[in-house]
């Protein structure tokens, strides 16, 4: 999504739904592909990665989803809890280059 | 396992005042080391990378710079503050290759 000012897209879902999370990404040479989740007051945390020979990947509750042809990158979380309640970055990164460019970010807001 | 540290935390200091935030990163040799900077409900900005000791690349030109006197330590510092400087100053180190970032806690600088 696109962030607006200071004002971050937000997804709001109910405890225990599931949460897509999408990403474009703007580099067509960009290989390797990141997820974090960012707490209030804290730094980005290390999610799940996927390099581009793979479409799909799964981690525990979480899947990432890559689609080169549109290059659109996506973060599924399953049954989603209310500790998962943050910011959700994605990254991207060439091969060879030491530069990793992160989206705007997405907030989650997980309701009870 | 590896671990990153930065500190301070929280830092208040005056218009023209200087700045030193350092950053150490233990459990791994060479790392590539980054400083970034983020704006209240803004993504990610780079601001300097090192892939070895005394390296450092700048992305933005501004009155900040970066030092890496040791392998597994970062410093990000300025001779004179501006208002413009405040943020969240993250620091993060990466094996290399098509490998994740990890971050510090970050350190929230306010400029009076």
């Amino acid at each position: 999504g696109e962030s607006v000012g200071l004002h971050l897209p937000t997804l709001s879902v109910q405890e225990g739904d599931n949460s897509i999370i999408n990403c474009a990404y703007s580099n067509s040479a960009s290989d390797y592909f990141i997820w974090y989740k960012q707490e209030s007051g804290k730094g980005p945390q290390f999610i799940i990665d996927i390099r581009s020979n793979m479409d799909k990947r799964q981690g525990q509750r979480v899947t990432v989803l890559l689609n080169k042809t549109v290059k659109h990158l996506s973060l599924q979380i399953a049954a989603t809890q209310p500790g998962d309640s943050a910011v959700y970055f994605c990254a991207e990164k060439t091969s060879g280059t030491y530069k990793y460019i992160f989206g705007t970010g997405t907030r989650l807001k997980v309701l009870a | 396992s590896q671990t990153i540290h930065q500190w301070p935390a929280t830092l208040v200091q005056p218009v023209g005042s200087p700045l030193s935030l350092e950053c150490t990163v233990e459990g791994t040799s060479n790392p590539n080391l980054y400083w970034y900077r983020q704006a209240a409900g803004r993504g990610l900005q780079l601001l300097f990378y090192s892939v070895g000791i005394g390296q450092i690349s700048s992305e933005v030109p501004q009155n900040l710079s970066a030092s890496r006197p040791q392998d597994r330590q970062f410093i990000l510092s300025s001779k004179k503050l501006l208002l413009s400087d405040s943020g969240f100053y993250l620091c993060a180190w990466s094996e290399g290759g098509d490998q994740p970032q990890h971050f510090g806690d970050g350190t929230r600088l306010s400029i009076l």
